[in-house]
């Protein structure tokens, strides 16, 4: 059984430029979400998938962020225009079932924009 | 004020003692209480899942939620070094409603 699989692990990169995240949730789950996590805090969300569907994303945030999960296996997270204040822990998580808090995270992928 | 507090710590306790962890929080809608456990540079890893109060034990962890006060509390029995990590709490109203999460304590455990 592998778990949640992240690319790339860490991203550096210079401030204006895209970069693009994938995610590759546990097969049978059909949840997936995107956080963001900063040094010192909890995860702070971004957006939700059920299957295909993006049900939910933060009125926080960007629009320079966009994700998809085209055919509800994988997910893309991408970020245009990258700021300095876009550096950040960006966590991945599936989840199968009602139980909304049993999420199982990914190892993350760590941007750091100079 | 944040909707959950949690102490960031870093807590420090000697091998095998017995470690409380604790979380407060403000909504009263709250009824699903998890904890997790987050090692440096990883994800973070569910150890405990309650609903509503009570207690709930698995292994050298247990969960206590006490929702008359609006406060949660993870122990660890014989605590290890192992266990050095920082534990995230969350929560949310309703299944299928967004956690919530605290900032993470970071406990630190001395050979």
């Amino acid at each position: 059984d592998t778990g949640v699989s992240q690319n790339p692990r860490h991203k550096i990169t210079k401030r204006g430029q895209n970069v693009t995240f994938r995610c590759d949730p546990i097969s049978e789950h059909n949840r997936l979400y995107w956080y963001r996590q900063t040094l010192g805090q909890g995860p702070e969300f971004l957006t939700y998938f059920q299957n295909e569907a993006q049900l939910e994303k933060s009125r926080l945030l960007s629009d320079r962020f966009s994700a998809e999960r085209p055919k509800g296996s994988f997910s893309t997270l991408e970020i245009q225009r990258t700021e300095q204040g876009d550096s950040a822990m960006y966590l991945c998580a599936s989840s199968f079932g009602v139980r909304t808090g049993e999420l199982f995270f990914g190892e993350g992928s760590r941007l750091t924009v100079l | 004020q944040k909707e959950v507090e949690q102490d960031p710590g870093p807590l420090s306790v000697p091998e095998g003692a017995i470690v409380s962890l604790n979380c407060t929080y403000s909504n009263s809608a709250f009824q699903y209480f998890m904890w997790y456990r987050q090692y440096s540079r990883k994800g973070p890893e569910l150890l405990m899942y309650t609903y509503s109060s009570g207690n709930k034990e698995d292994g050298r962890f247990t969960a206590q939620v006490d929702k008359s006060s609006k406060y949660i509390s993870l122990f660890i029995r014989d605590s290890q070094p192992s266990d050095s990590a920082t534990y995230l709490c969350a929560m949310s109203a309703r299944s299928n409603y967004q956690l919530i999460w605290g900032a993470g304590t970071k406990l630190i455990i001395k050979p």
